[in-house]
């Protein structure tokens, strides 16, 4: 159990359009999920963190106006890269945790590359 | 602020030996969680161990296992009997407040 999907796991888009990744979890209810930005050979950097219903709390740095999180329901996640540019290229991956007094792991997608043209 | 410091970029071990990777981290906290992640070349997160920061028993799961020295704030991972596909980048991280802050990184690759 407790897979968590992403898609599509790859992606090209020109600069200036805006591209929207999905998150889902499969097989459970995820209170919360959380979007990483992670570099070639680096480490994964914290983006944002959304709840279900409510409004997505951002990592300081990350532009909100750039990076939208939609939480829409208990098992999806978006994130949309509005107006990208190739400074946007990277690797997206999102995890999910269930409530975290039962289940304290996050469990993560396969991620998905961005490559902006 | 939670940091967590990886310092070996990378690390090699012939297949079935030893090897330990490091990790030391810091946060003011008292309750808190550390884990290893691995991630292999499919860029997967995968959980290696994870260790509760109230327990004072190192955790182990098979052929891995962590030294937690908590006055140190030092977690470092062993993994015994290494196989080929013990070979990827490995993150420790410190889980507070429902986030986690990961650490640079280790590349490990296991020589046959």
């Amino acid at each position: 159990g407790a897979v968590v999907s992403q898609h599509p796991s790859w992606v090209i888009c020109k600069s200036g359009t805006s591209v929207k990744i999905e998150c889902r979890s499969l097989d459970f209810q995820a209170t919360t999920m959380f979007w990483y930005r992670q570099f070639p050979k680096q480490s994964l950097m914290l983006m944002a963190t959304s709840n279900e219903g409510s409004k997505a709390t951002y990592e300081q740095g990350v532009e909100k106006d750039k990076f939208l999180i939609n939480h829409a329901s208990l098992t999806l996640s978006t994130l949309t890269v509005t107006s990208a540019h190739p400074e946007d290229s990277s690797f997206y991956i999102c995890s999910a945790s269930r409530d975290r007094w039962t289940d304290l792991e996050q469990y993560f997608g396969p991620g998905t590359r961005l490559t902006v043209t | 602020a939670q940091t967590v410091t990886q310092s070996q970029p990378e690390m090699s071990v012939q297949e079935a030996e030893t090897v330990t990777l490091s990790c030391t981290y810091d946060t003011s906290e008292n309750n808190y969680y550390l884990f290893w992640y691995k991630q292999p070349p499919s860029r997967q997160m995968i959980l290696v161990i994870r260790q509760e920061a109230y327990k004072q028993q190192n955790a182990t799961e098979n052929r891995f296992s962590v030294n937690f020295q908590k006055a140190a704030k030092s977690f470092s991972l062993k993994i015994s009997d290494s196989q080929l596909g013990d070979t990827a980048m490995y993150f420790c991280a410190l889980e507070y407040g429902n986030k986690l802050v990961f650490g640079a990184g280790t590349i490990l690759r296991v020589k046959s």
